[in-house]
């Protein structure tokens, strides 16, 4: 079954850049959806089909896709941006990566 | 405001069934394919069904497949899951979320209710 690979936990700075990585195989012929979940509530759609920012969604979040990982980046993070998040891409049927948990510290 | 609502969520014995529901409000329920996405402790989201507009097509996570069976009346606004035989690796908060209008995957799931939890446990 096809596996999208997160790293467990990333940590930032508030104010610095935060990159959280998401690969698979050929992942770059596959469009990537983001998807932020703050303790006890649901998730939220970010980015979808690879770059775009879903409605609503602070510019400081943007994606991106180099080869079989994409990315998102979150600039300028702030403390209220400390949430797990997880890629999602389809390969026969819809797929989550692990999930990444952002510390913002 | 758009909005999903589940329920049905419980307790229940290993190889037991239970039936969740998410009633959709705020928006043409029958324009969009609809998804059930379970958070597992540890494990994070999983996929797990999705179902077209019109209900006439359906599909499952190889994990469930031929236990669990998803269905929706659009006349009722409602979407469905049924699941038998049950699991304790079925252990999971169960959302409903909201696809997209052309059931293409890259849209991404851009509503989604506020969960269920499913507990299968003796």
């Amino acid at each position: 079954s096809y596996e999208l690979t997160q790293p467990p936990s990333v940590s930032v700075s508030p104010g610095q850049t935060a990159t959280i990585t998401c690969s698979g195989d050929k992942l770059g012929e596959k469009y990537v959806c983001w998807y932020q979940q703050k303790p006890g509530q649901s998730p939220v759609l970010v980015i979808y089909q690879d770059t775009k920012r879903y409605s609503g969604i602070p510019e400081r979040f943007s994606g991106s896709k180099s080869g079989n990982t994409a990315t998102l980046t979150i600039s300028g993070t702030q403390t209220m941006d400390e949430a797990d998040y997880y890629c999602q891409a389809w390969d026969s049927s819809i797929v989550f990566g692990g999930g990444t948990k952002l510390i913002v510290l | 405001e758009v909005q999903l609502v589940e329920s049905g969520g419980d307790l229940v014995q290993p190889g037991g069934s239970l039936r969740l529901s998410c009633a959709a409000s705020g928006f043409t329920f029958n324009f969009y394919w609809m998804h059930w996405v379970r958070l597992v402790p540890g494990k994070g989201l999983v996929w797990v069904s999705d179902i077209n507009s019109d209900g006439r097509t359906s599909n499952y996570a190889d994990s469930v497949k031929g236990r669990f069976t998803v269905s929706r009346d659009n006349a009722k606004n409602t979407l469905s899951l049924q699941m038998n035989s049950l699991r304790g690796e079925d252990t999971a908060i169960y959302y409903c979320a909201r696809g997209s209008v052309t059931g293409y995957y890259y849209h991404g799931m851009d509503v989604w209710g506020q969960g269920t939890t499913v507990t299968v446990s003796s």
